[in-house]
Formats: C-alpha cells, structure tokens, sequence
C-alpha cells in the first residue's frame, strides 16, 4: 500500500501563478485534510472533506479551494500564488471524520516568488 | 482564544534517560488528544491517542497522560535513544469535530 500520495514533492511558482497540488489515498478512508506547515511551527488545517462530496474550511482558507474528486482524491488549488503562501503542504487522511489517527502524506515544499 | 502550547521549542537529553514532553492547552474542551512524531522532510506520523477519560495510555516504551483539570499532557519516552530525536507534535480535537489543532512542536534531540 503506497498510503497518502502527493504531487509534486517540489515546486516553485511565480507571483499570480496558479496550480493544483494532488493528493490521493489507498486506504478507503472517508476523511482528508489539507494542511500548510511555515518554519518552526504545527500544522494550520486549510479545508478537509469529512465524506466524499463534502468540504469545510479549516484555520486558514483564504486563498485556496479544494475538490474532493472522489473517495481517493483530494486536490488543493492557488488560483494566484502569493509569497506568503510559501510553504510545505502536507494532505492527510483517516478512517472517520473524528476519534481516529491520521495518515500523513510526504508534503509538498512550495516557493512562490 | 484557543491556545495549545508545547512548552520546550527543544529538549535535550541523554541517552538513556526519559524524556518528558509537555502540552498545555486553553481554552478547549478536547475529546481526545493525540501524539505524532515528525521527522526533517516527512510528514506526520501517529504514535499514540488518548481520551478525555483515559487518564493514561502505553505503548512499548511510550507513556501518554492527560490531565483535563491542569488541562495537559505528558508524553514521555523511556529509555531514550537517538533514534528518538525527531520534533513531536501534539493534537487536539473536539467531540464530533472533525478537525485536529495543532501545536507547534518540542524537538527532542536525543545524545550517545
């Protein structure tokens, strides 16, 4: 089982560019989450889809959409890429929408300048 | 506001000694809380959930407690090793929440 997998591991993006991070998960899990790690801090939650069809913003939603494609698939969009949204991005999944652990994907490093 | 603090941005000890990492908590009335370890470059890695009516719960040489009167946490690893050196972090959740908050992370870096 490859778990949570996200494209691309690396990017930088110019200012006002936009693009899609990827995240898939094998385990049939209901729930995931999008999170942005900055330098010496936790993990800020951006949206999460407790089900299939579903999505709720998190702390920090500005900025970002999501779609939850389908029960595997869940895709972080920048419409227009800010340099405070240089970051690592980390996708997680879990069994129930509460009272269960989550699967961490590997992150994606983004640099927008 | 709500406020979780994991007191120690670093701790370091020797090996062989226990490490005892802290999380404190304002402001929530968490269900339960859980423990990840983190190491350079990767993503998250779950260890250990306790709740709110578990006072204690082991795991090999990994002890979580959680007091919801002082409202925190003790994560302690006996035995340490340096393999143990990485950043733990912990997470609070509410009761049918659906989303854990974060705190920032203490280091352990773990000496021979």
């Amino acid at each position: 089982n490859a778990g949570v997998t996200q494209t691309p591991k690396f990017q930088v993006l110019k200012t006002g560019q936009s693009m899609t991070l990827q995240c898939a998960q094998d385990m049939n899990h209901n729930s995931m989450y999008w999170y942005r790690q900055d330098p010496g801090m936790g993990l800020r939650l951006i949206y999460y889809s407790a089900s299939e069809g579903t999505t709720d913003k998190g702390e920090v939603p500005n900025g970002y959409n999501v779609s939850r494609l389908n029960k595997r698939e869940f895709s972080l969009r920048l419409e227009s890429a800010a340099p405070s949204q240089t970051s690592v991005y980390f996708c997680a999944s879990r069994p129930e929408i509460w009272g269960t652990e989550a699967f961490f994907g590997q992150g994606t490093r983004l640099t927008v300048v | 506001s709500q406020k979780i603090e994991q007191n120690s941005e670093a701790l370091n000890i020797q090996e062989g000694k226990t490490a005892t990492l802290t999380c404190n908590y304002t402001n929530y009335s968490p269900a339960y809380l859980q423990w990840y370890r983190q190491d350079p470059g990767r993503g998250p890695v779950f260890l250990l959930l306790i709740r709110e009516n578990e006072k204690e719960k082991r795991k090999e040489r990994l002890k979580v407690t959680f007091d919801t009167t002082l409202k925190q946490s003790l994560f302690h690893i006996t035995a340490s090793q340096p393999a143990d050196s990485a950043t733990y972090l912990c997470a609070l959740e509410h009761t049918n929440a659906g989303k854990s908050t974060f705190g920032d992370g203490t280091t352990l870096t773990v000496k021979p």
